[in-house]
């Protein structure tokens, strides 16, 4: 049941260029995305989230869109740095429902 | 910054004992929850707890387990018979009022059944 879904399981990017991280999902009834970063033996860190009456949100350097017809969502890090090396959890959540379904993760890697 | 403590960070149990996994929620957080990722997969939901009652559980949270709130600032997650299946990075997660969903979470206890 891969109702959210992060095809790239892992990036690689340069430091100071853009990394994008894609995320998409099945369930229409999802109304709230989020994205987190782990580190390797600590608990999943919020980064950034939006609302599906949303387009876009942006937080400093980490900004979230969301495609509603496509059921697609993404985040770009600018300017990526080296401390954003970690592996990037994108979740949902629908109305009403306090679970978030996660996606399976993108390990990012930035290249000094 | 306020943060989530999850303790014991690792625990090594026989299959079939039981075991409790002990976290301390954010003081002023009323919403707590439970998720686990079992190795190479995504971090999944168990349960959500609420003004002292379980408000919502995933099929995988079964008779075998059940929380608690046993003193107002400890959240308890106890598996009453381990099985091996139970082995993974059990993360405990509060949150305040209000439609923000990011919640916090703990660094995690990584359960190893034998």
């Amino acid at each position: 049941d891969q109702q959210v879904k992060q095809n790239s399981p892992s990036l690689s990017v340069q430091e100071g260029r853009i990394s994008i991280l894609n995320c998409d999902y099945t369930n229409s009834m999802f109304d709230y995305f989020l994205w987190y970063k782990k580190y390797p033996a600590e608990g999943p860190t919020f980064l950034i989230s939006i609302s599906s009456i949303k387009d876009k949100n942006e937080d400093g350097r980490f900004t979230v869109f969301l495609n509603k017809s496509a059921k697609h969502l993404s985040l770009h890090i600018v300017p990526s740095q080296p401390g954003d090396s970690a592996v990037y959890f994108c979740a949902a959540s629908a109305q009403g429902n306090e679970k978030l379904t996660f996606g399976t993760g993108t390990r990012l890697t930035i290249i000094p | 910054e306020p943060e989530v403590t999850q303790t014991p960070s690792h625990q090594v149990t026989q299959m079939g004992q039981e075991v409790i996994l002990r976290c301390v929620p954010i003081s002023n957080h009323l919403y707590f929850y439970w998720y686990r990722q079992i190795l190479g997969q995504k971090v999944e939901f168990l349960v959500s707890f609420y003004n002292n009652e379980i408000s919502e559980k995933s099929e995988i949270f079964d008779d075998q387990f059940s929380v608690e709130r046993p003193d107002g600032s400890n959240f308890t997650l106890k598996i009453r018979s381990t099985k091996l299946e139970d082995s993974a990075m059990y993360f405990c997660a509060s949150r305040g009022t209000g439609l923000y969903y990011g919640y916090t979470f703990g660094s995690g206890t990584r359960l190893t059944v034998v």
